[in-house]
């Protein structure tokens, strides 16, 4: 069965840094979205991708962030300047229509 | 806003014994809702849907849920869990006019079946 697969598992990173979160969406999803999780609370909507622009973002979603798919596979979230409030378990999800999000196992940031 | 609320926390069951997971809603338009089942180490997965028509679905391991639009709520059931279901399971709705698809997620009810 067809997977959505995060890349790294676990990410730790120095307050400040940039760091890059990695997804491979199943092949032949058109849409793409961004979660995270931040330990002990919900899971929260971060962004949603859909033709090659951001269909909807959240408050979370500020300058600091931004999406990518660079080259018709991956799909990346970058985070310019990390802060240790963004510490949370980030998940990609995809999808072939709309609502039906089918989500990856996540990547772990941690913010030191 | 719309906000999802699911008000067990942990329920701990023993095999064959009969589940129900309660959720609420609050949005005033038309939803469709989800329920998704994390497994441990595992990903998020479709556990069920609900779009529109029957309001009792059907979902993969013998889970259903039934959307009674009067309480605004989504419960979860199953007839008889097995330790298998050990899992961590979410509500979420997308509001039918939500361009987009935004998953608002409960705070999720983890589970635990004593074999």
């Amino acid at each position: 069965e067809p997977e959505v697969t995060q890349t790294p598992s676990h990410q730790v990173t120095q307050m400040g840094q940039e760091v890059i979160l990695r997804c491979v969406p199943i092949s032949n999803h058109l849409y793409f979205y961004w979660y995270r999780q931040i330990l002990g609370q919900k899971v929260e909507f971060l962004v949603s991708f859909y033709n090659n622009e951001i269909s909807e973002k959240s408050e979370i979603f500020d300058d600091q962030f931004s999406v990518e798919r660079p080259d018709g596979s991956n799909f990346t979230l970058k985070i310019r300047s990390t802060k240790l409030e963004d510490s949370a378990m980030y998940f990609c999800a995809s999808g072939e229509i709309k609502n039906i999000q089918y989500f990856g196992a996540g990547t772990r940031l941690s913010v030191l | 806003a719309q906000s999802v609320s699911q008000h067990n926390h942990h329920v701990i069951l023993s095999e064959a014994a009969s589940l129900e997971l309660g959720c609420n809603y609050s949005y005033g338009g038309t939803v469709n809702l989800f329920w998704y089942v994390q497994y441990p180490g595992q990903h998020l997965q479709l556990l069920l849907k609900y779009f529109s028509g029957d309001p009792l679905v059907k979902g993969i391991k013998g889970f259903e849920a039934e959307f009674i639009k009067s309480k605004f709520s989504f419960n979860l059931r199953k007839p008889s869990v097995q330790w298998s279901d050990t899992a961590e399971y979410f509500c979420a709705v997308i509001p039918d006019n939500n361009a987009g698809n935004m998953l608002t997620f409960g705070g999720g009810t983890r589970l635990m079946v004593k074999p």
